[in-house]
This record gives C-alpha cells, sequence and structure tokens, in this order.
C-alpha cells in the first residue's frame, strides 16, 4: 500500500521569498509518480508537478521545483519568489506505476496550507 | 473543449435517497476516477475507469455504484444517501498513456441530512 505523508498542516511565508512544503511517500513500488496540487479556496484542484520515480533530475515548472530525495523518499515542493496568489492548500499525491503506464490512482497527502504574507 | 465537467456542483439529499452524479470529459481520455474529499484531508479514491465497460473499486468505494458505457461519462451513484457521504466530489480523466497529467473536474459539494 502506498502512503504520503504531510507534516506541515500550515505554512507562511512573505511575499517574494521561497518556501519548501514537505512530503514523504511510502511505497513498495518500484515505478511510480509524485505529483503535487494547488488547492484554492475557490475549490479547483490545479496540477503544478510531476516527477517520475525513474527521473533523475528534479522535475521543475515555472516557480515550481520538485526536490526528489530518492533514498529518503522525499518529495518536497519549493515555490520560488512567493506569490500572494499562491496562498492556498497543497496536496502531494503519489501515483502507482506499472509496464511502463503511469496508472493515474492517485493516493494524496492531508495536505498544507500556505499562506502568502505581503 | 469544455476539458472535465461535473454536474451538479451543490446537492442537498435526504438519507436514504439516492441520486448520481455526473461526470463528463471531451478529450478523448480513457482512464476516468471519481474521488472524495472530506474536510481538512486529501482526496481519497472511491472507483476508476481505464475505458468503457471497465471499471474497478478504489480506497472507498462502498455505498457508491459507477459505470462506464462511453469514453465521455464517468456517472457516480449513490444508492441510499447517508450523512458520512457529506463530502465535495471530484472527477477526473487523463490518457493512459500520459496519467502524469491528470484534469480535475471542479468537484460537486454534497450534503446529506
Amino acid at each position: 500500500a502506498q502512503k504520503i505523508t504531510q507534516t506541515q498542516p500550515g505554512m507562511f511565508v512573505q511575499e517574494k521569498e521561497a518556501v519548501t512544503l514537505d512530503c514523504t511517500y511510502d511505497t513498495s513500488d518500484q515505478s511510480y509518480g509524485l505529483f503535487w496540487y494547488k488547492q484554492p479556496s475557490s475549490g479547483e484542484m490545479i496540477f503544478l508537478i510531476y516527477q517520475g520515480s525513474y527521473d533523475e533530475q528534479n522535475a521543475t515548472e515555472g516557480r515550481y521545483s520538485l526536490n526528489f530525495q530518492k533514498a529518503r523518499k522525499s518529495a518536497n515542493l519549493v515555490i520560488s519568489a512567493s506569490q500572494l496568489g499562491d496562498s492556498a492548500m497543497y496536496f502531494c499525491a503519489m501515483s502507482y506505476n506499472a509496464g511502463g503506464t503511469s496508472y493515474g490512482k492517485l493516493t494524496f497527502g492531508q495536505g498544507t496550507i500556505l499562506t502568502v504574507h505581503p | 473543449n469544455a476539458g472535465v465537467t461535473q454536474t451538479p456542483k451543490f446537492q442537498v439529499l435526504k438519507t436514504g435517497q439516492s441520486m448520481t452524479l455526473q461526470c463528463a470529459q471531451d478529450m478523448n481520455h480513457e482512464y476516468m476516477s471519481w474521488y472524495r474529499q472530506d474536510p481538512g484531508m486529501g482526496l481519497r479514491l472511491i472507483h476508476y475507469s481505464v475505458g468503457a465497460g471497465i471499471t474497478d473499486q478504489g480506497e472507498v468505494p462502498n455505498g457508491y455504484n459507477v459505470s462506464r458505457s462511453t469514453t465521455e461519462d464517468f456517472p457516480l451513484r449513490l444508492l441510499s444517501a447517508a450523512p458520512s457521504q457529506t463530502s465535495v466530489y471530484f472527477c477526473a480523466s487523463s490518457l493512459l498513456a500520459a496519467a502524469n497529467t491528470q484534469y480535475f473536474g471542479p468537484g460537486t459539494r454534497l450534503t446529506v441530512l
């Protein structure tokens, strides 16, 4: 069984500073995917970034980067140059991969609420 | 291209009533799934489908039925609503070959009294 742990219920950051949201995972699978989603107060789920377990480079998407440490089973999200609009709930999630296909069955963590102060 | 659509946006039911939450996508995605999100928690997988005619259970399937008669639609049926099913329901879809990109619908907020 897969498990995602997000130990920070809430985080605060000053505008324009960087922030790291923690995520650790547990799985016995060799092939898996790691995701981060943003959920603003309006409720929709917004995909931010994806990292495959065999990807050697850390994933980056604009101001988002995923600090993937496979041996530690961690997949922290780094947001650089925080903006007021980054205030939201952030979820780490994991998918099960097999035979080269990434199955979309996601296991989610409990989320971290990020508040960006002006 | 409307993406993933869900109807209704809000629904209030009485205990024991049944209803169907609708989910549709126009991206020809093989994979579709339903999640529920309880207050202060992450999403949990209810049911999923890898194509028309193929469905399977997720982590929390009890009290829900699904069917997939077309690629586009994946309705979720509550057989006899219970207060424990009060939640926000999200539908998601993706290509099987690109499940690293999941498209989520806007969600349905369901309250069972």
